[in-house]
């Protein structure tokens, strides 16, 4: 079992819509999590991060915790063509600065 | 900010030559990871430092990595000799963790700045 699971995709939602990406991670002692957003070609850039249970939002991004079930996920509303891209979720354990990175899920906006 | 710089962008090599990366963080972190990202294992981490020192090498593959960060402005990956199989792209990035992570003992969350990242190829 991978550490951190995502669904590859690639998931396509209309312009306007709301995307929503999911992520479970195995390791129960995680206590930070994050998303990133990697345009083809490029570095991954920080969306936001999550490290309370609950909803975390941040302008049409919002990042969902559940520790129990070990779920994080990110919404995108009003999705736009330029939220096209591979988005990582990422997580981070107790003690362990670096990052255990999932493997993306590419999302495409149809305008 | 310049953000995290890395050179050179791209690097083709033949199996068997020493290729060596570089990174400069952003002025002022006082964290560095260098990651590789290919296709089949996704984004790893190979190595973290800590105000220079390295504090998790677990991800280096063997010994044919090393890495050193002579000071806080600037760190190389090494790989002698390459390989085909080495071929990905490498990525610098660099956090700030607060001060009060250590004098406090409470884990609080750092964020990560990636550079621009290194294609590397080896025929």
């Amino acid at each position: 079992q991978k550490e951190v699971e995502q669904n590859s995709g690639p998931l396509s939602v209309p312009e306007g819509a709301i995307a929503s990406l999911n992520c479970t991670y195995s390791d129960r002692g995680s206590q930070s999590f994050f998303w990133y957003r990697q345009y083809s070609g490029k570095s991954p850039e920080l969306i936001m991060f999550i490290y309370s249970n609950g909803d975390k939002e941040d302008g049409r991004f919002t990042a969902q915790l559940n520790k129990a079930s070990q779920y994080v996920s990110l919404l995108i509303r009003d999705s736009q063509p330029s939220d096209s891209a591979t988005y990582l979720c990422a997580v981070r354990a107790t003690g362990r600065r670096a990052l255990t990175f999932g493997s993306g899920t590419r999302l495409q906006v149809q305008p | 900010d310049a953000g995290v710089i890395q050179s050179p962008r791209h690097e083709v090599t033949e199996m068997g030559q020493e290729v060596t990366l570089r990174c400069k963080p952003i002025s002022g972190h006082n964290s560095l990871f260098w990651y590789r990202q290919t296709m089949m294992r996704g984004l790893e981490l190979l190595i973290y430092f800590n105000n220079n020192v390295p504090i998790d090498d677990s991800g280096m593959p063997e010994d044919r990595f090393s890495a050193k960060m002579p000071n806080a402005s600037f760190s190389t990956l090494k790989i002698q000799p390459s390989e085909p199989r080495d071929s990905a792209v490498y990525f610098c990035a660099s956090s700030l963790v607060p001060r009060l992570t250590w004098t406090s003992g409470r884990d609080l969350p750092d964020t990560q700045y990636f550079g621009p990242g290194t294609r590397l190829t080896v025929l």
